[in-house]
């Protein structure tokens, strides 16, 4: 079965902190992606990857930064948490080669800024 | 950056009932895709559609690619409690980079 999962479900965090959020995917995929998933907003895309240590910008990469060292993990990085990224965060990797557009997605980490 | 408008935003229903919600676009997609997220889980493909006119089905789902290739929509007929989730539509230009709907919130009364 295939599997993305991320480390954390529920996230508590104070404003400034650093924060980490980990994606580790089974299924040898190349391509990664980090949203963001708001109500009334659906999911918008911070930052996604195409191979290791390569990074791309999404539609909304401000406050965010990425490290992918490995093909199988994807990290997020909150640098100064700020409490309008308090948030649920969607990790999905995807097949390079497919062509048909599915991504497969973790569970998700709910992150409240305070 | 682009986002798609899906409606409605949520709907309350009765099982057995049908469904019916759409996304538009002002961008032409090649391809459409329709996830559903039950609560506590992330997005699962429901089905994707691959060309204009397409009308493809999913067991009580149907989903259409519009000519324009500027909208599509999703059906669930006879509906029943475990449809309760988050739908969303997403398009993609074919560069694996897709643009999600704003969703809509699908509660089914038993």
């Amino acid at each position: 079965d295939v599997k993305v999962t991320q480390s954390s479900r529920y996230l508590v965090k104070r404003t400034g902190e650093k924060v980490f959020l980990e994606c580790v995917q089974d299924m040898d995929h190349e391509n990664m992606f980090w949203y963001r998933q708001d109500p009334g907003l659906g999911l918008r895309l911070i930052y996604f990857s195409y191979d290791v240590k390569m990074k791309e910008k999404g539609d909304i990469p401000e406050g965010y930064s990425v490290s992918r060292e490995k093909k199988e993990r994807f990290s997020l990085i909150l640098e100064s948490a700020s409490t309008n990224q308090t948030s649920m965060y969607l990790c999905a990797s995807s097949l390079e080669t497919s062509g048909t557009g599915e991504l497969f997605f973790g569970e998700g980490s709910r992150l409240t800024v305070l | 950056g682009q986002q798609l408008n899906q409606s409605p935003q949520s709907m309350f229903i009765q099982e057995g009932e049908d469904v019916s919600m759409n996304c538009t676009s002002s961008s032409i997609f090649n391809t459409w895709l329709w996830y559903k997220q039950d609560p506590g889980e992330g997005p699962v493909l429901l089905i994707a559609l691959y060309k204009a006119g397409e009308l493809t089905s999913n067991g009580r789902l149907t989903a259409q690619f519009g000519i324009t290739r500027k909208d599509s929509f999703l059906n669930i007929s006879a509906s029943i409690p475990s449809d309760v989730g988050i739908y969303f539509c997403a398009g993609t230009t074919g560069f694996q980079k897709l643009v999600f709907g704003t969703g809509t919130r699908l509660l089914v009364s038993p």
